[in-house]
Formats: structure tokens, sequence, C-alpha cells
């Protein structure tokens, strides 16, 4: 079972705003990722943030990571249309291969 | 970058038969692949664990025998759904690893009719 929860579950905004996605995770954790996914396609990486990091930017993207929650937050600003796609977190939880376990993701729609 | 490409990227099949899915990392060695199943608006559950060279490890409740992995190089790694059912119909995704986060394909939508 996939131990990520990940609220909204779907997210609806109009150009220009911020989006933000929330994920909760449930047992210890080596490092958080983000992931972004256009319908019927793979998966494309967006950012990694470790256990021992509370914030990352990358471009338009700000991660939080909270591990005393167990939570983490993925922030996109001045959002476009082209951001309109399904986000998933994923946990690491150090295994020597990188087994991932994927959260429910969001479903983000950006209006023109 | 890292390029992970998926063979077929869609396949219609009828019940009954066998379908094969290509996974190959085309510009680096994966000694790790791994494959995933998704239903429609729903997330991703890792199916199993492809290692080159020796078994596959697979995830609680996936049947091994319905799922034939084979990890025969380190580039290419095949999932072959067996006797294929209509309620086997789903998007099939597969990743791997290359020093860093993971890389996907673009996916294989099955239709079982």
């Amino acid at each position: 079972s996939q131990q990520g929860e990940e609220d909204p579950q779907a997210l609806s905004i109009q150009e220009g705003e911020n989006a933000t996605m929330n994920c909760s995770y449930k047992t210890s954790i080596n490092n958080l990722q983000w992931y972004r996914q256009n319908s019927g396609r793979g998966l494309v990486h967006l950012i990694l943030i470790r256990s021992n990091e509370r914030e990352k930017h990358s471009g338009r993207l700000r991660v939080t990571l909270d591990t005393s929650k167990k939570s983490s937050s993925l922030l996109i600003t001045a959002s476009r249309a082209a951001d309109t796609a399904s986000y998933f977190c994923a946990t690491d939880a150090g295994t020597s291969y990188g087994k991932l376990t994927f959260g429910q993701g969001t479903i983000l729609t950006v209006h023109p | 970058g890292a390029v992970v490409s998926q063979h077929p990227s869609w396949v219609i099949c009828k019940s009954g038969t066998s379908v094969k899915i290509e996974c190959r990392s085309l510009d680096f060695q994966a000694t790790t692949m791994f494959w995933y199943r998704q239903f429609p608006k729903q997330s991703l559950m890792l199916m199993a664990t492809s290692n080159e060279g020796s078994k596959a490890t697979y995830e609680q409740g996936v049947e091994k025998d319905k799922f034939l992995i084979n990890h025969a190089s380190l580039t290419l790694s095949t999932l072959t759904v067996t006797s294929a059912h209509p309620e086997d119909s789903s998007f099939y995704i597969c990743s791997a690893r290359a020093g860093g986060p993971l890389h996907f394909g673009n996916g294989t939508r099955l239709t079982v009719t």
C-alpha cells in the first residue's frame, strides 16, 4: 500500500496564482522527492529534499520538509497553464537499491 | 540526461494472450529497474524490483507467475503479462536509477479485450 497521502486530491487555480500541495508519510525516510506526470505519460523528477534539509528551491518550485510531522509541501509560484499535471511525492527509506513509495498524487489544473 | 525508453507505448491484446513490455536504459547501465502499475487517476503501485542477473523481487500481492520479469542485461528489463485478462488492463511504467533520481519510461497502456 502507498504510505504517502497527498492533499488536496485535486486543485484548480488561475494562471499566475500559487499552488500548494501537501504530502504526509508514515515511516522514517532518507529523502523525499516530488515528481510530475502529464496525462498518460511517465514521471519527471522535479526536486529531491534530504531528511536533514528543511527547505529547498528550484526555479518556481519550493519544497519544505518537516520530519517531526512527517510531512512535505510543494509550492509552485506564478503558475502557468503548462503546469497542469499530476504531482506525486515519493519517499526513499534509504534502501541500497532506491525503492520509492509514492503518494496518491494531486491533480493540478491551471486555467489560462 | 539519463533516458529510459519503454516499448510499446500502447498495446491491445485478446484475453488469454501474453504481452511483453520492454524497458531500456539508453545511455546508462541500470543494475536495478522498477516496474509500476497505475490505474486511472491513481498513484503508482510498485509491482517488482528487477535485478540484473538475478530473480526479480515482487511486492506482496503481485503474482510472479502472472507478471514475468527478466533483466538479462544492464540496459534491458522486460515485463511479460501472461494469459492476460481484462482486469490486467492498466498503465505499466518502468524506471531506473542512474546514480541519482529515478528516471521513468513513458509507460505502456495495456488494454485486454
